[in-house]
């Protein structure tokens, strides 16, 4: 069965740093999600790609954080600076364009900002 | 904003005990509700799924009602067992985005 994969798993980084989390998602999804969630709280969407075009990101701090999708495919989410605050579990997904209902979800890479 | 809360935020319980898990979210203006599981340090696994116009799904032992028009629901698990242990999580879509909002979750121990 297909699924969504993420690298790396964990990372472990001090802070004002550079990190950098790929998402490879189930081939032939259009749409691509990056989530983060903080320990001991739901998911929260930070940025949602439809093919290579941003439809949302109104949740990504973008003084820090960057996400890109160049050819529609894998996706690389970016932080720099990295700060404390900053840890936490980022989760990938991915949807069918035509169900958009039903959301994949990569294993997530732990990030921990020291 | 839609915001959805989850209660209770931890629950224990003996294993074979029936429980339910509540739900509640602001905006009914959704397109589905779905509930999902998470292992400590894992992703999430789909469990339910519920379609903004029925009232109910079930999967073996689990079962999930909405109820729309008050912005709720709940997770029943029937017979609990020690493998049910993980963090359980609803989600709203809505919107045209098809936005997900999650709630919090609630983390289920099931003892022997």
């Amino acid at each position: 069965e297909a699924e969504v994969a993420q690298s790396p798993r964990y990372k472990i980084t001090e802070k004002s740093q550079a990190v950098a989390f790929w998402c490879d998602p189930i081939s032939g999804h259009a749409t691509l999600y990056w989530y983060r969630q903080i320990l001991g709280q739901g998911p929260e969407l930070l940025v949602q790609f439809q093919d290579e075009s941003v439809v949302d990101d109104s949740q990504l701090p973008k003084d820090r954080f960057s996400a890109e999708r160049l050819k529609g495919v894998d996706s690389t989410l970016k932080i720099q600076p990295a700060e404390l605050g900053d840890s936490a579990m980022y989760l990938c997904a991915s949807s069918q364009l035509w169900d958009k209902e039903t959301q994949y979800f990569g294993p997530g890479t732990r990030l921990l900002v020291l | 904003k839609q915001e959805v809360t989850q209660i209770p935020a931890a629950l224990s319980v003996p294993e074979g005990e029936n429980l339910v898990l509540n739900c509640s979210f602001t905006d009914s203006a959704i397109y589905n509700l779905q509930w999902f599981r998470q292992d400590p340090g894992k992703g999430l696994t789909s469990l339910l799924l519920i379609q903004s116009s029925q009232r109910e799904q079930t999967s073996g032992r689990l079962n999930a009602s909405l109820d729309k028009s008050s912005g709720r629901s709940t997770l029943y698990i029937a017979a609990s067992q020690p493998g049910d242990s993980a963090t359980y999580l609803c989600a709203v879509l809505a919107g045209t985005a098809s936005k997900l909002t999650f709630g919090t979750g609630t983390r289920l121990q099931v003892t022997l």
